[in-house]
């Protein structure tokens, strides 16, 4: 069993709806979570960096974690085809771990 | 402009012809690392380092090699490539501040062909 789980997609949506796009995962001693973006040909680009349980909210992005269910979200709102990407969920497990551990990324397209 | 910059871009090359990628970054960073990234597989570690002559092996180190002389410069090289090391490379870079490290900032990457 993989320790990050993230269904590949593709994921397409029109314009304008919320995207939801999940991850879950095995170490439950997981306290850092993170959301990267990663346009074709370019890498990776952080957008969300989370600490424990809870929601961040950022613009239109919103990270979630249940750290109970071993379970994270990122929910797009008004969703815009420039949002059309790779995501990937990442973890570590305390701060001073260098160590991340990625999901293999979900493929997401906006339709116009 | 901060930035992790690798090269090349893309490199199609032979079984067993020795090949060096280059990683520089420009923001002072002490942590850098090498991913490849495999369709269903993610991002896969190769090696890291800490420091200026610290390195130390990623989950997948196998038929790379690495060298830290520099604090700006990270390459890796690949002594006798084969085609199982066929994939979309990536260098990252860090900073570890007293709050621990911070998230990665990601070079472009490289595409790797070895026919």
């Amino acid at each position: 069993q993989k320790e990050v789980e993230q269904d590949p997609g593709p994921l397409s949506v029109p314009e304008g709806a919320i995207v939801s796009l999940n991850c879950t995962y095995s170490n439950s001693a997981f306290q850092y979570f993170m959301w990267y973006r990663q346009y074709s040909r370019k890498g990776p680009e952080l957008l969300m960096y989370t600490y424990s349980s809870g929601n961040k909210e950022d613009g239109r992005f919103t990270a979630q974690v249940d750290k109970s269910s071993k379970y994270i979200s990122l929910f797009i709102r008004d969703s815009q085809p420039s949002d059309s990407a790779t995501y990937l969920c990442a973890m570590r497990l305390y701060s001073s771990a260098s160590k991340i551990i990625f999901g293999s990324g979900t493929r997401l397209s906006i339709r116009p | 402009e901060a930035q992790v910059t690798q090269n090349p871009r893309y490199l199609i090359t032979v079984t067993g012809k020795k090949l060096t990628v280059t990683c520089s970054q420009n923001m002072n960073h002490e942590y850098m690392s090498w991913y490849r990234q495999d369709p269903g597989l993610g991002l896969r570690q190769i090696y890291y380092s800490m420091n200026v002559e610290v390195t130390d092996k990623g989950d997948v180190p196998e038929g790379y090699k690495v060298s830290r002389k520099e604090k700006r410069n990270f390459p890796l090289i690949l002594e006798s490539p084969s085609p199982n090391q066929t994939s979309l490379y990536f260098c990252a870079s860090t900073l570890q501040t007293d709050r621990g490290y911070q998230p990665q900032h990601f070079g472009d990457g490289t595409r790797l062909s070895i026919l």
